[in-house]
């Protein structure tokens, strides 16, 4: 069955790096487009990153709130998505999920990772 | 970027309750619409895509409808698992954004 599995979450310095990592199996990694949704406590969710598939070349989009921040990537050797963040504010602290991406259905996320928590504080 | 309004906030109900959530989009999203259940501690599932398909394993009761800028998410009756938060999300243009959320709590 699909899985998703998020690691590197934790506690951060304001102005510091952290580097998260998504584990995926269960299905082909690399026919997939993926995404970084993240929520932070007590509120709503936020698209904040895109990566294309493999066959769709390399389109990646990032929300303004971490445009230039943050660094998506995959290894589909690795079955693997990554967000390097960088800069890291107060603001950023939230639940980070890894979600496969669907543009067939409504352009949905239909399998998502448990989450990582994602703490920026001095 | 789309703003995505749902309402109302938060809702309480009982369960075998008929009970409607409705998404509004800031401007037309054709039927780029989906909806998501959420559970305290775990991450959103998608149970509905292109306004009114449902996704494959979730229960009958949910139904989704709409087009343009109106949309709602409808469960013909509350179990207890259903008791959760409901967000909608446009996949019309990036930004993709997702609404408030709805709580759906026991009466």
């Amino acid at each position: 069955q699909v899985q998703l599995v998020e690691s590197g979450g934790g506690l951060v310095k304001p102005g510091g790096s952290l580097s998260l990592s998504c584990a995926a199996s269960g299905f082909t990694f690399s026919d997939y487009s993926m995404t970084w949704i993240r929520q932070a406590p007590a509120k709503g969710l936020e698209y904040i990153s895109y990566i294309s598939n493999t066959g769709s070349g390399s389109t990646i989009y990032y929300a303004d709130s971490v445009k230039g921040r943050f660094t998506i990537s995959r290894d589909n050797a690795k079955n693997s998505l990554y967000l390097q963040m960088n800069s890291l504010r107060a603001e950023d602290t939230a639940v980070y999920y890894c979600a496969r991406y669907i543009a067939a259905r409504g352009r949905s996320f239909d399998y998502w990772g448990q989450g990582a928590l994602v703490t920026v504080s001095s | 970027d789309i703003q995505m309004t749902q309402s109302p906030s938060s809702l309480s109900a009982s369960v075998g309750d008929r009970v409607t959530i409705t998404c509004r989009a800031s401007q037309s999203i054709s039927d780029y619409l989906n909806w998501y259940q959420q559970k305290p501690g775990k991450a959103p599932k998608l149970l509905i895509y292109a306004a009114s398909s449902l996704r494959s394993g979730v229960p009958s009761r949910f139904c989704g409808s709409g087009s343009g800028t109106d949309f709602t998410l409808t469960i013909s009756s509350l179990q207890p698992e259903d008791f959760a938060t409901y967000y909608c999300q446009q996949g019309y243009s990036t930004p993709y954004t997702f609404g408030q959320g709805t709580k759906l709590e026991i009466k």
